[in-house]
C-alpha cells in the first residue's frame, strides 16, 4: 500500500524558515518524480514544486521561486521542501504527491497518490 | 485567480447526472490530452478520479467519466450518490513556466 506521510509544519513568523518532510513507502521511491502541492485555507490546489527521480530536474511555481528548495533522499525514501523567507500568503496545507512518471515535467504525468498534508501557518 | 476555470458549485439529486466543466487555453487543456480530475472530501487528501482526459484508475466507479472539447474538459458523474458530495479539481499540463495547473475547484452538493 502506497503511503505518503508529511511532517514539519507549524506556526512560523514571517521571514522565518521551515523544512517539510514526506516519508514514502509502499512503492519504489526512486522510480518516480515527486511534487509538493498546497491548499490555502478554503482555497483550491496550487502546484508548488516538483523533482525528478534522480533530482536531475527540478521546478517551482513562480510564487515560491527563489525562496523554496525541493530535494529528495532516495536512500531514505524521503522528499523535502525547505521554505525560506516565508510570507503570510504561504499559509496552507502542504501535500506531498507522487507522479506516475520519473520526470516531474513529463506532460503525461499526473498525481496518483497524495499524503494527508502538513499545515504551515505564517503569522506574527 | 486559478489558471483553469471551474464553476464554484454544482448540485444534483440522487440518481441524476451532473457535469463539471474545466476551461483553459490552448497552452494547457486545449493543447494536450493530459487533463486529470481529483475528488476531495472535507478534511481528506485529494483522490485521483480521471487521468488523460477520460481514463479511470482501477477502483474508481464507472459512474465517473471525462471528456474534452477544445479548451474545455468535463467531468460527468452519473447516478449521483450521497458519497459523491465533495470538491472536484481539474488539472492540466501546461506549456507555461510551471508545468502543472489546477482549477479553482467545484463543490458538488447532492440534494
Amino acid at each position: 500500500e502506497v503511503q505518503l506521510v508529511e511532517s514539519g509544519g507549524g506556526l512560523v513568523q514571517p521571514g522565518r524558515s521551515l523544512r517539510l518532510s514526506c516519508a514514502a513507502s509502499g512503492f519504489t521511491f526512486d522510480d518516480y518524480a515527486m511534487h509538493w502541492v498546497r491548499q490555502a485555507p478554503g482555497k483550491g490546489l496550487e502546484w508548488v514544486s516538483g523533482i525528478s527521480w534522480n533530482s536531475g530536474s527540478i521546478g517551482y511555481a513562480d510564487s515560491v521561486k527563489g525562496r523554496f528548495t525541493i530535494s529528495r533522499d532516495n536512500a531514505k525514501n524521503s522528499l523535502y521542501l525547505q521554505m525560506n523567507s516565508l510570507r503570510a500568503e504561504d499559509t496552507a496545507l502542504y501535500y506531498c504527491a507522487k507522479d506516475i512518471n520519473f520526470d516531474y515535467g513529463d506532460p503525461t504525468g499526473y498525481f496518483d497518490y497524495w499524503g494527508q498534508g502538513t499545515l504551515v501557518t505564517v503569522s506574527s | 485567480q486559478s489558471a483553469l476555470t471551474q464553476p464554484a458549485s454544482v448540485s444534483g439529486s440522487p440518481g441524476q447526472s451532473i457535469t463539471i466543466s474545466c476551461t483553459g487555453t490552448s497552452s494547457d487543456v486545449g493543447g494536450y490530452n493530459y487533463v486529470s480530475w481529483y475528488q476531495q472530501h472535507p478534511g481528506k487528501a485529494p483522490k485521483l478520479m480521471i487521468y488523460e482526459v477520460s481514463n479511470r484508475p482501477s477502483g474508481v466507479s464507472n459512474r465517473f467519466s471525462g471528456s474534452k472539447s477544445g479548451n474545455t474538459a468535463s467531468l460527468t458523474i452519473s447516478g449521483l450518490q450521497a458519497e459523491d458530495e465533495a470538491d472536484y479539481y481539474c488539472s492540466s499540463y501546461t506549456s507555461s513556466s510551471t508545468p502543472w495547473v489546477f482549477g479553482g475547484g467545484t463543490k458538488l452538493t447532492v440534494l
